[in-house]
């Protein structure tokens, strides 16, 4: 149980674009999804926490006009990182917190294989 | 910022070996998790230890807390191969279900 899907693994454009990650929560409901950037050899760097149904809390410093959350359902949250740039390049990684798990198991946050980003 | 600093930053142990872990934390926490990252992949969690526990078992796993050093350690024992992985302590400070990652330890377990 408790699998998240993220979808691509990963993904090569051209400076300019946008790009689109999906996260899913395959078999629970997630009212949090919270959304990371990982450089190499790194630990993970929290960039927003989404809820559903409502506006991300981004982190400081990370810019919401660049990085783009939307979560429309219990079990999807997208990021979209818009004109793409070069130093956009990265790991992002999505987690995703049980709804239904008990008061301490809902602290615990289960992650996708997260998304490999290349900007040329 | 990263709350949890973790130590060695790399750890190279032969099969069988246990390998042993620490991170320490700056604020007060609800609970410390641990995690595991198989390279290029997502986390995995291992256990997770609330701050009134001192000690946690989980398997080969072993988890303390010590909330007045502000520090915790995980034992892995008699290690595999497959424990080669980076793995993350991650504290829970606030309400909001944030975790703050620290730097991770890379593990090499040799055959």
């Amino acid at each position: 149980g408790a699998v998240v899907s993220q979808h691509p693994s990963w993904v090569i454009c051209k400076s300019g674009t946008s790009v689109k990650i999906e996260c899913r929560s395959l078999d629970f409901q997630a009212t949090t999804m919270f959304w990371y950037r990982q450089f190499p050899k790194q630990s993970l760097m929290l960039m927003a926490t989404s809820n559903e149904g409502s506006k991300a809390t981004y982190e400081q410093g990370v810019e919401k006009d660049k990085f783009l959350i939307n979560h429309a359902s219990l079990t999807l949250s997208t990021l979209t990182v818009t004109s793409a740039h070069p130093e956009d390049s990265s790991f992002y990684i999505c987690s995703a917190r049980d709804r239904e798990a008990s008061a301490i198991a809902k602290n615990i946050q289960y992650f996708g294989a997260g998304t490999r980003l290349s900007v040329l | 910022s990263q709350q949890g600093e973790e130590d060695p930053q790399a750890l190279s142990i032969q099969e069988g070996e246990n390998a042993t872990m620490n991170c320490s934390y700056k604020t007060s926490i609800n609970n410390l998790q641990w995690y595991r990252q198989n390279s290029g992949r997502g986390l995995v969690h291992l256990i997770l230890i609330r701050s009134n526990e001192r000690e946690k078992h989980s398997g080969r796993l072993r988890v303390t807390l010590d909330t007045s050093k502000k520090s915790s350690s995980l034992l892995i024992t008699a290690s595999r191969a497959a424990d080669t992985a980076s793995y993350f302590c991650a504290t829970d400070s606030s309400n909001t279900g944030k975790l703050i990652f620290g730097q991770g330890t890379t593990l090499q377990v040799k055959p």
